[in-house]
């Protein structure tokens, strides 16, 4: 249990165009998912905490216009990377946070990833 | 200083030792620790989560927090090649619905 899905996993755009990354939790529900980034031998910066039905919570220096997020049911969650350019280049990884379990729901489960290149 | 700290590694083991791996974190609020696995390029895997003091055993997986020095670890027993990743560790801090808090991760690799 506690799959997390993404896709796609690997993604090539040209610069200027917009790239959407889906993130699902395939058998739980997930009232709250969280977005994150992660540059290679580095640990995950967290980009922003989506809640379903409302307007996504954007960490300190993650411009919220460059980095769309919509969290429409409570299994999936997009992020969409506006006018993307080579910096955005990155390895993006979901998480969705189990509601209600044992542990009262803290536990965050992580998609497998999903790899942008911007050329 | 970070609030979750961790020795990049990398560690290296022979098959069949244990590892041990081990965090520190700075605010003795935090109360709910987990640990992570990460193969290269794939999503981390939620290992162990840990409330409190004390230890929690599930397998080969020992997670033991000691919060009076604010120290986590984690011994992975019997170890194998396939063990070798980055192994993070992670809190919500005080609450459990805040968000997690990373250290930078430990790259173990075990040598067949």
């Amino acid at each position: 249990g506690a799959v997390v899905s993404q896709h796609p996993s690997w993604v090539i755009c040209k610069s200027g165009t917009s790239v959407k990354i889906e993130c699902r939790s395939l058998d739980f529900q997930a009232t709250t998912m969280f977005w994150y980034r992660q540059f290679p031998k580095k640990s995950l910066m967290l980009m922003a905490t989506s809640n379903e039905g409302s307007k996504a919570t954007y960490e300190q220096g993650v411009e919220k216009d460059k980095f769309l997020i919509n969290h429409a049911s409570l299994t999936l969650s997009t992020l969409t990377v506006t006018s993307a350019h080579p910096e955005d280049s990155s390895f993006y990884i979901c998480s969705a946070r189990l509601s209600g379990g044992p542990t009262v729901g803290y536990e965050q489960y992580f998609g497998p990833g999903t790899r942008l290149t911007v050329t | 200083q970070k609030e979750v700290e961790q020795d990049p590694g990398p560690l290296s083991v022979p098959e069949g030792a244990i590892v041990s791996l081990n965090c520190t974190y700075s605010n003795s609020a935090f109360q709910y620790f987990m640990w992570y696995r990460q193969y290269s390029r794939k999503g981390p895997e939620l290992l162990m989560y840990t409330y409190s003091s004390g230890n929690k055993e599930d397998g080969r997986f020992t997670a033991q927090v000691d919060k009076s020095s604010k120290y986590i670890s984690l011994f992975i027993r019997d170890s194998q090649p396939s063990d070798s990743a980055t192994y993070l560790c992670a809190s919500p801090g005080s609450a459990a619905g805040n968000k997690l808090t990373f250290g930078g991760g430990t790259r173990v690799l075990v040598k067949p």
